[in-house]
């Protein structure tokens, strides 16, 4: 099993552009959720899914949209880049519900110059 | 919604001395609280967990303590090892919540 994967691991962004982060995960996981982690705010979480099809905010959703059309998938996309938005980005998915361990993608370090 | 503090920022102790490090959390409603670790460039990844009905939980060097009256959990390193040095991450939810994190613990174990 590969587990959680994120392309790409670093991306440089224009600001006003939009582009999407992939995330995968191959463990058939129900829950699935999209972090950012600006240093000394730890792990901020921006939207989450705990099935296909339905998905909710989290504490700082502002300028991203998620979907989740299959269980293995759940892209985030930021629809106009802001240099507020530089960050390092994880993808995390888990089993059923959140009382079971959460994996981790290996992160998208993003510059919005 | 949930809020959890962690203290301290960081920390700093001699190899084979133990550390500790202590979050509080809002919501009397969360039942999990897990303990991440980060490595530099690396991601979180769990090094242990306890849920509400449990007051300690300990693997080997780690342990973990719940005090859910007082809406407090700790992390206990004993022995600690130069490769012990990283960022921690507590951690707290409830079911059908996502996990609300503390702001995290650098460790710097020194040789």
């Amino acid at each position: 099993n590969a587990g959680v994967t994120q392309t790409p691991k670093f991306q440089v962004l224009k600001t006003g552009q939009s582009m999407t982060l992939q995330c995968a995960q191959d463990m058939n996981h129900e829950y699935m959720s999209w972090y950012r982690q600006d240093p000394g705010m730890g792990l901020r979480l921006i939207h989450y899914s705990v099935g296909a099809g339905i998905t909710d905010q989290g504490e700082v959703p502002n300028g991203y949209n998620v979907s989740r059309s299959t269980t293995e998938d759940f892209p985030l996309r930021l629809l106009s880049a802001a240099p507020s938005q530089t960050s390092v980005y994880f993808c995390a998915s888990s089993y059923g519900g959140t009382n079971t361990e959460a994996f981790f993608g290996q992160g998208t370090r993003l510059t919005v110059v | 919604g949930e809020n959890v503090e962690q203290h301290p920022s960081t920390l700093s102790v001699q190899e084979g001395d133990s550390a500790v490090i202590k979050c509080t959390y809002s919501d009397s409603a969360s039942n999990y609280f897990p303990w991440y670790k980060q490595e530099l460039g690396k991601r979180p990844q769990l090094i242990i967990d306890i849920r509400s009905n449990v007051g300690e939980k300990k693997d080997q060097r780690i342990a973990v303590t719940l005090n859910k009256t007082a809406k407090h959990f700790s992390l206990h390193i004993t022995e600690t090892q130069p490769e012990d040095s990283a960022v921690y991450f507590c951690a707290a939810s409830n079911a059908g919540n996502m996990l609300t994190f503390g702001g995290g613990t650098r460790l710097m174990v020194k040789p």
